[in-house]
């Protein structure tokens, strides 16, 4: 099976600007997790999508969205990007939430 | 909610030695913890878990036990070889959301 796969694999941007990000879970799984790595910070949950469904989000300002499609691919979405927002963005796709969670290799976003 | 809290932050040990990372979990309905590596420039992966039906799992030379009384588990490292040097999280689902802990650098001497 293939992985997870995330594009793009790295992302320079301004403040102000907005950005897109995109997951491809593996095929079967419906439930797709995001998280903000950072090195003070380590991995927080951003949001996680089941069926289309949100179904928890983290702490994190609305400036940051996302969505799930019927195929199970997933997007997030910042607006008005803050120089706070560099981090690496990984996303996570499992059969259901108890299940192992396999990760993508991840989009470095970096804001100037 | 959750919080996960993982110590040591970053651990040396020489090569051969053993490895032990400990962490503590607040959520008493939590039943499933799982441990993962993360290498320079990738995702993190899966390497152990355990559910809360049992109290230690092997791996050949990973193990991790589990103390639900005291809501903490470990990954334990023996035999440690310098491609084990990467960073290890733990982990703590939760209603929909897994709470990770902060991380533990792990270095093997050669």
């Amino acid at each position: 099976k293939a992985g997870v796969t995330q594009t793009p694999r790295y992302l320079i941007k301004t403040r102000g600007q907005q950005v897109t990000l995109s997951c491809s879970p593996i095929s079967g799984h419906r439930s797709v997790s995001w998280y903000q790595q950072t090195p003070g910070q380590g991995l927080q949950f951003l949001f996680e999508y089941f069926s289309e469904t949100q179904r928890n989000k983290g702490n994190f300002p609305g400036r940051f969205s996302g969505r799930q499609f019927s195929n199970s691919r997933s997007e997030m979405n910042v607006s008005t990007l803050e120089l706070g927002d560099s981090a690496l963005y990984l996303c996570a796709s499992s059969g259901d939430y108890l299940d192992t969670q396999y990760f993508g290799p991840g989009t470095r976003l970096t804001v100037l | 909610g959750e919080n996960v809290e993982q110590h040591p932050s970053t651990l040396s040990v020489q090569e051969g030695d053993s490895a032990v990372i400990k962490c503590t979990y607040s959520d008493s309905a939590s039943n499933y913890f799982p441990w993962y590596k993360q290498e320079l420039g990738k995702g993190p992966q899966l390497i152990i878990d355990i559910r809360s039906n049992v109290g230690e799992k092997k791996d050949q030379r990973i193990a991790v036990t589990l103390n639900k009384t005291a809501k903490h588990f470990s990954l334990h490292i023996t035999e440690t070889q310098p491609e084990d040097s990467a960073v290890y999280f733990c982990a703590a689902p939760a209603l929909h959301k897994v709470t990770f802990g902060i991380g533990t650098k792990l270095q093997v001497i050669p």
